[in-house]
């Protein structure tokens, strides 16, 4: 069975860093691209990041380019998403996705509130 | 930006009704890469239909897909309860590398 958990979603000041986590399970993570995607409070999809498989390289949407990375520990089959300086319109639902050309599996999502 | 434009926002139908709910590309989508989810309240998003008219896995035959270039379609040929719910189509391949429509709810009459 496949599944993907995600976890490190908090309360973060205006500015403030986050790291959150994605652990997977039930398919091979090493050949595989992921991604994470933003779902803000009563709002659509949005993507924010993706990773490739082995190389790891990396894309970036513009509006968190420059203050977000992702990354990725193979052997631990987990991803990353180090956020800093964030912003209130940061505040969503984080999701992480096998992805390709598209994302295949989900995980619940954890929640990243934005706020002094 | 490949702006992807979904309608109508908002459905209102019954159980048993026929549904296609559109996604219209601002420049043309390679028919490999353009997806459906749907999403239901408190859960992720799901794949439904992937490179324009395959399902994914486990996904009921009454959903289907088709279309080309800006123009594609979701279509449910007989709603259940279960249906009701948000879809989402989403492209891969322009700038940004993926981007999503706003959503169409489909919610029971």
């Amino acid at each position: 069975e496949v599944q993907l958990l995600e976890s490190g979603g908090d309360l973060v000041q205006p500015g403030g860093s986050l790291r959150l986590s994605c652990v997977v399970s039930g398919f091979s993570f090493s050949s595989y691209g992921m991604s994470w995607v933003r779902q803000a409070p009563g709002k659509g999809l949005e993507w924010v990041a993706s990773i490739s498989a082995s190389v790891g390289r990396t894309e970036y949407a513009d509006s968190v380019k420059g203050r977000f990375t992702i990354s990725r520990d193979n052997a631990k089959k987990t991803l990353y998403l180090q956020m800093n300086d964030v912003r209130a319109d940061d505040t969503a639902i984080y999701y992480c996705a096998k992805s390709g050309v598209y994302f295949q599996y989900w995980g619940q999502g954890t929640p990243v509130t934005v706020s002094s | 930006e490949i702006v992807l434009t979904q309608s109508p926002g908002i459905l209102s139908l019954s159980p048993g009704e026929r549904v296609t709910l559109s996604c219209r590309a601002s420049q043309s989508v390679s028919s490999s890469y353009l997806a459906w989810y749907q999403q239901k309240p408190g859960q992720p998003p799901r794949l439904l239909v992937y490179a324009t008219s395959s399902r994914a896995t486990g996904i009921p035959d009454r959903f289907s897909g088709s279309g080309s270039g800006t123009d594609f379609t979701l279509t449910i040929s007989k709603l259940e309860p279960e249906d009701f719910a948000v879809y989402y189509c989403q492209q891969y391949g322009g700038s940004p590398s993926y981007t999503f429509g706003q959503g169409t709810k489909l919610e029971i009459k």
